[in-house]
């Protein structure tokens, strides 16, 4: 079945590091790839998305890049910043189903001033 | 902005209680989903609904039931709650699309004592 494999966490960064948080996905076909966003007691919220190879998906300085060939998925950001302190996760929909999302298990990201 | 509420932040309820978590959302869309997220095992999804009546399973609906009677409500159902279903309850709702994006509510932290 399709699957979504993620850095274990926790990582820990000081503000204007690079981050990069690795996101590998296994899937049949084109699926659609998300990253979403847990700030502390809150919901999901979309960060940014990709929905075919080769596709870059970019908000709020986050960028990912969608590569068929290596069925990865990696998150980056050139400056992080306190409030970027949050649980990151990706999440792929299978082309052709029900919008029915696999996520990962979520990396903690955690920024020092 | 698409608004997804759930009907309460903090639940306390004992084993074998009958317990009923709501969700609303406010922008017609079709899917909704009840998802489980447990430290180190990310979300994993009960079930979730593409209509009005219309239900499916996701990876772990056992213990769960659903109701959808109204297009913008989708009700999560503990018909006896145990202590492993002490959890946060996450519902999502997104229009229908394989690229299109989830919606969360805020979650329901649900103790069972």
């Amino acid at each position: 079945g399709d699957s979504v494999t993620q850095m274990e966490g926790p990582v820990t960064l000081s503000e204007e590091a690079f981050l990069t948080i690795n996101c590998t996905y296994t899937a049949t076909g084109y699926p659609s790839l998300f990253w979403y966003v847990q700030y502390p007691g809150e919901g999901l919220q979309l960060l940014l998305k990709a929905t075919k190879a080769d596709d870059k998906g970019s908000n709020k300085g986050f960028e990912a890049t969608y590569r068929k060939e290596t069925t990865s998925f990696h998150l980056e950001k050139g400056s992080v910043q306190v409030s970027d302190s949050a649980v990151y996760f990706c999440a792929l929909i299978p082309s052709g189903g029900y919008q029915k999302v696999t996520f990962g298990t979520g990396t903690k990201l955690q920024v020092i001033p | 902005d698409v608004k997804v509420t759930q009907s309460s932040r903090y639940l306390v309820k004992r084993t074998g209680e009958k317990v009923f978590l709501e969700c609303v959302q406010d922008m017609d869309h079709e899917n909704m989903f009840w998802y489980r997220q447990d430290p180190g095992l990310g979300l994993r999804l009960i079930y979730f609904s593409y209509d009005v009546k219309m239900k499916e399973k996701g990876d772990i609906p056992e213990g769960y039931s659903v109701s959808r009677e109204k297009k913008e409500r989708f009700s999560l159902i503990l018909e006896s709650a145990s202590t492993n279903q002490t959890s946060m309850y996450l519902c999502a709702s997104s229009i229908q699309g394989e690229t299109n994006e989830q919606y969360f509510g805020p979650g329901t932290r649900l103790t069972v004592t």
